[in-house]
């Protein structure tokens, strides 16, 4: 199984809701991140988790929690979130790095809508 | 910064070969260059990846400049399903990414 999967494929949410998203991949892989991607530009990096610990917070702001409650799955708690969040929302895994990086496998993401 | 730089766009007639530059002058000598591509709105699939040495597989070929400063992928014989954003990437630190702008490819038939 080289998939990487992601519910919900979208997702519309007021400013007062509270949702998550989740990611599950089943390839054995220790580090999962979540990117967010707006409209033409890059994906950018918000969080790694390594062996189920955060390793990297890109300075995210609090109202996006993540979670990685074993090595197969992770989940983006979302909660008061503003309009300019929304956004295509990323999930991928890999080994961890050995030395100069490693493959990463995307998910097909989650197009979030803040209204 | 490290970072990469690639043209915003290019076309490329379908059944040609696609070649697409990356500079990547900020790169450290153990720092793999990736490439991964986009297809509308999908989740980035992984390429190829290369240290120094050229590479191929089923999907492309990937030539690396002595220097190892810049990269060109090359899409042998490109369809109209190769129409995507393609970026060029390289780890800068532990499992950090660095996603340049990337190049728009389209295929024409």
């Amino acid at each position: 199984d080289t998939e990487v999967t992601q519910t919900p494929k979208h997702l519309v949410m007021g400013m007062t809701n509270k949702k998550s998203l989740k990611c599950e991949q089943h390839m054995g892989h220790r580090a999962m991140y979540w990117y967010k991607q707006k409209a033409k530009k890059p994906p950018e990096l918000m969080f790694v988790y390594s062996y189920e610990k955060l390793s990297i917070n890109e300075s995210v702001p609090s109202r996006f929690s993540p979670e990685c409650p074993n090595s197969s799955l992770l989940n983006l708690h979302l909660h008061a979130l503003q309009p300019e969040d929304s956004a295509l929302y990323l999930c991928a895994s890999s080994p961890p790095p050995s030395g100069g990086g490693d493959t990463q496998y995307f998910g097909p993401g989650t197009r979030l809508t803040v209204l | 910064d490290a970072k990469t730089t690639q043209p915003p766009s290019m076309d490329c007639a379908e059944g040609r070969a696609a070649n697409l530059p990356c500079n990547h002058s900020t790169i450290s000598g153990n720092e793999y260059v990736y490439w991964y591509r986009q297809i509308h709105s999908q989740g980035p699939q992984y390429i190829i990846h290369g240290l120094k040495n050229n590479e191929t597989n089923e999907m492309a070929s990937l030539i690396i400049t002595e220097d190892r400063k810049s990269s060109t992928l090359i899409l042998p014989h490109a369809t109209l399903r190769d129409t995507a954003v393609y970026y060029c990437t390289f780890f800068s630190g532990t499992y950090k990414y660095i996603f340049g702008t990337g190049t728009r490819l389209k295929v024409l038939a």
